[in-house]
């Protein structure tokens, strides 16, 4: 157990709906950061959030947007969704915030269909 | 821009031998850190190793070292004495200046 975690842990919706993910770091880490897992596009990274500021951007879609709470939680919204958004979405989390980060410590993730 | 490439999607090793898994890297930073991470079929990211780029010295975990080359941007993964439960998806993973790059991963099969 990682102490990152993730729900729901499974999400299955409509395209063109909206669903929203949620992660809790580690006790101490205040960053937070997002990973899509497709079998076409492989472990991508989408967004890193630091003690309430994003503080990097990856291949994330306009359609997708990140928040962190005062309470370092995070969550991850995906709008007007398509089929090939189905995937497994992971957080991991990490006690430092330079540019080149320390472990990052992933969560069970979330996988999400899309029918 | 920076990549990470493994070249190897599928390997097998008998129960109890050696297993070498490749990874190569390439980015213009100085500092950086290197990972091996597996993904059984729980499909849970578990840390197996990490190396340090300033840090000449490879990184060792039980059964698990690497074999770091900076000037040949490689960092390979081997695994002695491997047993069942090393069956998995081992995925290098570049971290650098905001920037996070998995490989494609490596499928190891443990041979009974």
């Amino acid at each position: 157990d990682s102490g990152v975690t993730q729900t729901p842990k499974h999400l299955i919706t409509a395209t063109g709906q909206r669903v929203t993910l949620r992660c809790s770091p580690r006790s101490g880490d205040l960053s937070v950061y997002w990973y899509q897992q497709s079998l076409d596009q492989g472990l991508q990274f989408l967004i890193q959030y630091y003690n309430g500021e994003e503080r990097a951007k990856g291949n994330i879609l306009e359609r997708f947007s990140a928040q962190q709470f005062p309470d370092l939680h995070s969550e991850l919204n995906l709008s007007s969704l398509e089929l090939g958004d189905s995937a497994l979405y992971f957080c991991a989390s990490s006690d430092t915030s330079g540019p080149s980060t320390d472990t990052q410590y992933f969560g069970p993730g979330t996988r999400l269909t899309v029918l | 821009a920076q990549t990470v490439t493994q070249s190897q999607p599928e390997m097998s090793v008998q129960e109890a031998e050696t297993v070498t898994l490749s990874c190569t890297y390439d980015t213009s930073e100085s500092d950086y850190y290197l990972f091996w991470y597996k993904q059984p079929p729980s499909r849970q990211m578990i840390l197996v190793i990490r190396q340090e780029a300033y840090k000449q010295q490879n990184a060792t975990e039980n059964r698990f070292s690497v074999n770091f080359q900076k000037a040949a941007k490689s960092f390979s993964l081997k695994i002695s004495d491997s047993q069942l439960g090393d069956a998995a998806m081992y995925f290098c993973f570049l971290s650098g200046t905001y920037k996070y790059i998995f490989g494609t991963g490596t499928r190891l099969k443990v041979l009974a």
